[in-house]
């Protein structure tokens, strides 16, 4: 399959966790890397594989994986991370293709 | 460190191709190991693969726009480049290219990405 689905909207009361979720078949084979995108910036790598964070992304932000599905948590939402978070991943038709998820609007209330 | 920067026309008319480069600085293309990528967001949607192209040199396309679409590498330049045919008012987007890494067991991500170009077709 080459889709992967994402709820178009989470909101998160400030300080609070929330968790924003992502499925696919692909996601079998391959782990999700996660991307936050704020108004009229390029996207931003937050999370690869297992649950790895690129250098300078808090450690609020985790990741996890099971089954078709892959999940980003924020432990203590802060306003700042308020945005738009895409995951994606390799196509696991074998095609060698990419994939994103049709992105998560996160508001931080 | 790495950097990209896309660059090309902002305006195209309906029809003719959409050329954009990506430069790449900090390190060379030819390192190996990358896979250099291009993404469109269309005004208010969500990221799309176009495609990307491998250190080795083979493009790999987003199968709705392979029969108009061409990406390259120009190593003496540290350039990639994507080419898009025949386009229309729905090629109209922001147009990203990104550097995507493999780091081992299934798992790639796109660290590094160029500021974005808007691209408008109209005549």
């Amino acid at each position: 399959s080459s889709e992967l689905t994402q709820d178009p909207a989470v909101s998160v009361a400030l300080g609070q966790t929330v968790r924003i979720t992502c499925q696919g078949d692909s996601l079998r084979s391959y782990y999700a890397s996660w991307y936050q995108q704020k108004p009229g910036q390029a996207p931003v790598l937050v999370i690869y594989g297992k649950n790895n964070r690129p250098s300078g992304i808090p450690d609020r932000f985790s990741g996890s994986s099971s089954g078709n599905t892959a999940s980003l948590t924020i432990t203590g939402a802060q306003a700042e991370d308020e945005g738009d978070y895409y995951c994606n991943s390799r196509d696991s038709s074998g095609n060698h293709l990419v994939v994103f998820g049709g992105g998560t609007k996160l508001t931080v209330l | 460190q790495v950097q990209l920067q896309e660059s090309g026309p902002g305006l195209v008319k309906p029809s003719q191709t959409l050329s954009l480069t990506c430069t790449v600085s900090g390190d060379s293309i030819s390192s190996g190991g990358y896979y250099w990528n291009w993404i469109r967001q269309h005004p208010g949607k969500g990221l799309e693969w176009i495609g990307y192209i491998s250190d080795s040199g083979s493009p790999y396309y987003n199968p709705s726009l392979r029969s108009r679409l061409t990406i390259s590498v120009d190593t003496s330049k540290n350039q990639f480049s994507l080419k898009l045919s025949s386009v229309t008012a729905a090629d109209t987007a922001v147009y990203y290219c990104a550097r995507e890494d493999y780091f081992g067991s299934g798992s790639y991500g796109m660290d590094v990405w160029g500021q974005g170009t808007t691209v408008t077709v109209s005549s």
